[in-house]
């Protein structure tokens, strides 16, 4: 199935370092959001993101919805040892019979050295 | 408040055996989903329920793949016979209509062996 384009794939960096990644898309999404991963868990909601151009934060984390509709990125400020997981941007489509199902990117897996 | 709940959370089966997984959406959620997740992917979407229809089960391989929700609550999905390359993690999501359908909440997922 179609994913989108996650980049980087993967982050090593220094506790405090800010945090940065982002996704694209060929196709337009209505919403934009992106997930937490932690290992043998579902993903977690961190931000959801409904109109273009939007920025929005949650606590360290900001996100930025794009004017095309086709990307999206999230910062994460003074990256802190819990912040280690698999990041995904996901994009959803609305149809006929209500929300789709999401789109999920590859994941970016951030590391952190203490 | 409980959020989705899955089971079993590992299975391990052998090949051509039958295997069935059970979610239990959040409470007033009206919208399912289940999920594929292999190592090192995104999850990729098998189907969506609202309420008890399944409105898009265009992702599911109807061959091996079945899925029920009755009475558009709690939610099984089987395999039958299942293969080596279904091995992978299997995440069940619910959300809310109304304008919030993208907030969608996962559950733990349950992690299929297939040997």
């Amino acid at each position: 199935g179609q994913q989108l384009n996650q980049s980087p794939q993967s982050m090593f960096i220094q506790e405090g370092e800010d945090v940065s990644m982002n996704c694209t898309s060929s196709s337009i999404f209505n919403t934009w959001l992106w997930y937490k991963q932690d290992p043998g868990e579902g993903p977690v909601l961190l931000i959801a993101l409904y109109k273009a151009g939007e920025l929005t934060s949650n606590g360290r984390l900001t996100a930025q919805f794009g004017i095309t509709r086709k990307d999206s990125f999230l910062n994460i400020s003074a990256s802190i040892p819990s912040d280690v997981g698999i990041y995904f941007c996901a994009g959803l489509g609305y149809s006929g019979g209500g929300a789709d199902g999401l789109t999920f990117g590859k994941g970016t897996h951030l590391i952190i050295q203490p | 408040e409980a959020g989705v709940v899955q089971s079993p959370r590992y299975k391990i089966i052998e090949k051509k055996q039958p295997v069935a997984f059970w979610c239990n959406p959040i409470s007033g959620h009206n919208t399912l989903y289940w999920y594929l997740q292999n190592l090192g992917q995104g999850p990729e979407l098998l189907i969506r329920y609202e309420n008890e229809e399944a409105v898009d089960d265009s992702q599911l391989p109807k061959d091996r793949f079945s899925a029920e929700r009755l009475k558009g609550v709690d939610s099984t999905l089987k395999i039958q016979p299942a293969e080596l390359g279904d091995s992978a993690v299997y995440l069940c999501a619910s959300s809310l209509g109304s304008g919030r359908w993208g907030e969608q909440f996962f559950g733990p997922g349950t992690r299929l062996t297939v040997l």
